[in-house]
């Protein structure tokens, strides 16, 4: 089935750490996005890609990285810059700017211990 | 800079009620889309609905209808005769022209039907 899947499901992290949370998806979507949702807010954008080897920054990109090697994965790095990492963080992908629905996985949960 | 506003950020109504989630919105351009979408407890989002900044038609799929005004700058999302299966955190969100889903969320609202 074609969809978007993120690993892992729940993520702990020790302060200053470095982790990776995993974004794959196969619907053949050229734009792929990072959002941020903390408890009882909205999402907010992290970063962006719209192809290959390209990606911009979001709204709070402040210590975080992303990559995109590959049309089919978009990892993200939550940095030890990062002050706040504890949050849920959703990959979503969609068309290339034809503002049509974005696909959104299930997210990860990371928090600091 | 693009601003969604959902008031209400907690909902409780009784099954079959009808209900309706508010969504305003702030953007000085003139070409945008508004979107709705659905986080069940699984945590990803369903896409409900996108409307572009051209298309006042109201809508309705089922249960669920919007209502679309510009000259309030409001998208709001109604349910009828509601059911458990509703419960949820709805969000409304806004992206402009060719920003493809460069998304500007509204804070959520979280809907809680009760058998």
């Amino acid at each position: 089935d074609g969809g978007i899947t993120q690993s892992p499901k729940y993520l702990f992290r020790k302060e200053g750490q470095n982790v990776t949370l995993s974004c794959e998806q196969n619907l053949n979507h050229d734009a792929m996005y990072w959002y941020r949702q903390d408890p009882g807010q909205g999402l907010r954008l992290i970063y962006y890609s719209q192809i290959v080897n390209d990606f911009q920054k979001g709204d709070i990109a402040e210590g975080y990285s992303v990559s995109r090697e590959k049309k089919e994965s978009f990892p993200l790095t939550v940095t030890s810059a990062q002050k706040n990492p504890t949050a849920f963080y959703l990959c979503a992908s969609s068309l290339r700017s034809l503002n049509t629905e974005a696909f959104f996985g299930q997210g990860t949960r990371l928090t600091v211990v | 800079a693009q601003k969604v506003t959902q008031a209400q950020t907690e909902i409780s109504v009784v099954e079959k009620e009808d209900v309706t989630l508010d969504c305003v919105y702030e953007t000085r351009d003139t070409t945008y889309y508004l979107f709705w979408y659905k986080q069940p407890p699984s945590g990803e989002l369903v896409f409900l609905i996108r409307r572009n900044s051209f298309d006042e038609q109201n809508e309705i799929s089922g249960r669920y209808s919007w209502n679309f005004q510009k000259s309030t700058s409001s998208f709001n999302f109604t349910i009828t005769a509601s059911q458990v299966v509703d419960s949820a955190v709805y969000f409304c969100a806004l992206t402009l022209n060719n920003a493809g889903n460069m998304l500007t969320f509204g804070g959520g609202t979280r809907l809680m039907v009760k058998p």
